[in-house]
């Protein structure tokens, strides 16, 4: 059982809008940034976003970040059949004095 | 060219001892805080732990299910970190990445780099 909370599973056509939502309590998400992960079918985790909002050089701006209260959400637009992976979100949490992530969720490009 | 490359995974019986490696190439590995981070057979990501930099104290935290059997160290002069487990349990069982920090305690810190992992089995 994960710390954060994400839903298994998400899907979307190519050109499509998705969201994939990241929910915690207050010793994670509402006092700390969130960060966003893409994981690749047999590859190592990629930074996706970091500071809640921010994307590495390199990320495509289709991916945005958000966060308000103790709940974060990764949007992905225009969807393109190679942004189908694991996306995992995470935090540090103060209570816990460690990273917890989510549980991910496979996203399905149909 | 920047990169962690792990190593040192296998089949290890409960009650066993492994130690892992991650070798890092392309940056200041002395700087840097490096961190484990498992994941089980179709499973999520689970943090293990991280070391700070010797100049930082070099000093080491873990996650509650392995605190106390697992010990993260590391070798500046080698630019290798490693994770020494000992009590192996069933529930062990996972790909183990070592992966840097970056970011800053004012923007917030993130997992920046990410070695491909090395497979530990749990298994009698």
């Amino acid at each position: 059982q994960s710390v954060l909370t994400q839903p298994p599973s998400a899907s979307g056509t190519p050109g499509q809008r998705v969201t994939i939502s990241c929910s915690g309590s207050s010793s994670n998400i509402g006092s700390n940034t969130v960060n966003w992960y893409q994981q690749l079918p047999g590859t190592a985790p990629k930074l996706l976003i970091y500071s809640n909002n921010r994307r590495p050089s390199g990320v495509p701006d289709r991916f945005s970040g958000s966060k308000s209260g103790t709940s974060a959400s990764l949007a992905i637009s225009g969807l393109q059949p190679e942004d189908e992976a694991d996306y995992f979100c995470a935090a540090w949490d103060d209570s816990l004095s460690g990273w917890v992530f989510g549980g991910g969720t496979k996203l399905t490009v149909l | 060219e920047v990169q962690l490359v792990e190593s040192g995974g296998g089949l290890v019986k409960p009650g066993g001892s492994l130690r892992l490696s991650c070798a890092a190439s392309g940056f200041t590995f002395s700087n840097a805080w490096m961190n484990w981070v498992r994941q089980a057979p179709g499973k999520g990501l689970e943090w293990v732990g991280r070391i700070k930099s010797e100049t930082d104290g070099g000093t080491t935290d873990y996650a509650a299910p392995v605190n106390g059997r697992f010990t993260i160290s590391r070798d500046d002069s080698k630019n290798t970190l490693y994770l020494q487990m000992n009590s192996l349990k069933t529930e062990d069982t996972a790909v183990y990445h070592c992966a840097t920090y970056g970011g800053s305690y004012s923007s917030g810190w993130y997992f920046d780099l990410w070695g491909r992992g090395t497979l530990v089995t749990v298994s009698s």
